[in-house]
């Protein structure tokens, strides 16, 4: 069964402290996968995405790692602000019919503060 | 580019009514594009894909005919909640996908999700 699981569930760090979420999947035959930040009452906004052959991709202060053997991906938020709080979904697209179909993780709530 | 418009951002009806949403893309052709429901602290789930000119394809216990999908044109799509009830309150997002030739084109974009609340 495709699934993507992230932890943790939630997460509070002080504004200037790095953090690392983290992504486990089992969808198959993969195709990318995609990091997003969720304001709360927003639409998903794209941070990074990877396909099978890229290990770290970067974007600011988000650096996302990709590890196809062992089906495993991290996004690192370094020097946090305040308005890095948000959930960050990871998502992974599995080829479908032709098309990707994007199987999306619970998410990881981060909270910063002062 | 790529920007994904809904409209109503926010909308509160009485039980039995039926609400339309709509989902734009503003600089960009969408030949499909998808409607997900989001509950308070879960993830976006699926709940159709809806083709450009052609009927839409619902994902397993979506209920078709109380979730009517229109993409008569490929900027716009609509999602009509009819007869709505307080269990259909939830946050209801669109994305488009462009249309394919570079594979990394062939991605989706979010649009700002529209709150229904139903009394």
């Amino acid at each position: 069964k495709n699934q993507v699981e992230q932890s943790p569930q939630s997460l509070i760090i002080l504004e200037g402290k790095n953090c690392t979420l983290q992504c486990n999947y089992t969808v198959s035959p993969f195709s990318n996968l995609r990091w997003y930040k969720q304001d709360t009452g927003r639409g998903p906004v794209s941070l990074t995405i990877m396909t099978f052959s890229e290990n770290t991709k970067s974007n600011g202060r988000y650096t996302a790692t990709l590890d196809a053997d062992t089906k495993q991906s991290s996004l690192h938020i370094t020097a946090s602000q305040l308005s890095d709080s948000a959930s960050y979904i990871c998502v992974v697209s599995g080829v479908s019919g032709g098309y990707n179909k994007l199987i999306f993780g619970a998410g990881t709530r981060l909270a910063v503060h002062p | 580019g790529a920007v994904v418009s809904q409209h109503p951002s926010r909308v509160i009806c009485k039980s039995g009514t039926s609400v339309k949403i709509e989902c734009r893309s503003l600089d960009f052709q969408a030949t499909t594009m998808f409607w997900y429901r989001q509950f308070p602290k879960q993830s976006l789930m699926l709940m159709a894909t809806s083709n450009e000119g052609s009927k839409a394809t619902y994902e397993q216990g979506v209920e078709k005919d109380k979730f009517l999908i229109n993409h008569a044109s490929l900027t716009l799509s609509t999602l009509t909640v009819t007869s709505a009830h307080p269990e259909d309150s939830s946050f209801y997002i669109c994305s488009a996908r462009t249309a394919g030739g570079v594979f990394l084109a062939d991605t989706q974009y979010f649009g700002p999700g529209t709150r229904l609340t139903v009394l």
